[in-house]
């Protein structure tokens, strides 16, 4: 079972609109979450990163929000542009013993922004 | 201009053919991944290498191989074992002991089996 779930699988909003994007987690013992955005045909860049003690985070018109004890995120996409079009993915990382730490990734929200 | 380089963009690969995807840094990160991602589902780690001459096995590693002679490189192998090899490839790198050990991707090979 994935220990990272992303909701909902897709959207479609107004260009100008807002909209939040849900990311559920099972991973023990926690890290930290990020979330990435992924361009069709591109490789994921990095949009925020939050360890256990941060709540939220900005990256701009995006905001990441953190509750480490429900184990559940959110990003939100404020006036959304036609360039949000894309997938965007929560991963969370393992605390290990080693500098590994284990990505768990989820399987992405597909957000397109419509004229 | 720093980052990760991934070629081909594009890959065609008739069955019983093993082929190479190739991977590039210049960010001088110790570690470096192999991703495989299909539609619906999270990123699969095939291998990674966190030193030189040194890689492990990730979750989804039989088919593939790999090899890390140079810091820099870190190629794909794709065997003719790999039942279904069709789909997008990512590279990716880590500076390790940096925060969150936060990870750079390439921007990745799409392989197709003909």
């Amino acid at each position: 079972k994935n220990q990272v779930e992303q909701s909902p699988q897709s959207l479609i909003i107004l260009e100008g609109k807002n909209c939040t994007l849900q990311c559920n987690y099972t991973v023990s013992p926690f890290s930290n979450l990020r979330w990435y955005k992924q361009d069709t045909g591109r490789g994921p860049v990095s949009l925020t990163i939050m360890t256990f003690s941060e709540n939220t985070k900005s990256n701009g018109r995006y905001t990441a929000t953190l509750d480490a004890d429900t184990k559940q995120s959110s990003l939100h996409i404020t006036a959304s542009q036609l360039s949000d079009s894309a997938s965007y993915i929560c991963v969370v990382s393992e605390r290990t013993t080693d500098s590994w730490g284990k990505l768990q990734f989820g399987a992405g929200t597909q957000v397109v922004v419509t004229p | 201009d720093g980052g990760i380089t991934q070629s081909p963009k594009y890959l065609f690969r008739k069955e019983g053919q093993n082929v190479t995807l190739s991977c590039e840094q210049n960010l001088n990160h110790d570690a470096m991944y192999w991703y495989r991602q299909d539609p619906g589902q999270g990123l699969r780690l095939i291998y990674y290498s966190q030193i030189v001459n040194d890689f492990q096995k990730g979750d989804i590693a039989e088919g593939y191989s790999v090899s890390r002679e140079k810091k820099e490189s870190f190629p794909l192998t794709v065997t003719s074992a790999q039942k279904n090899p069709t789909a997008f490839y990512l590279c990716a790198s880590t500076a390790t002991g940096a925060n969150y050990n936060e990870q750079f991707f390439g921007p990745g090979t799409r392989l197709t089996v003909l």
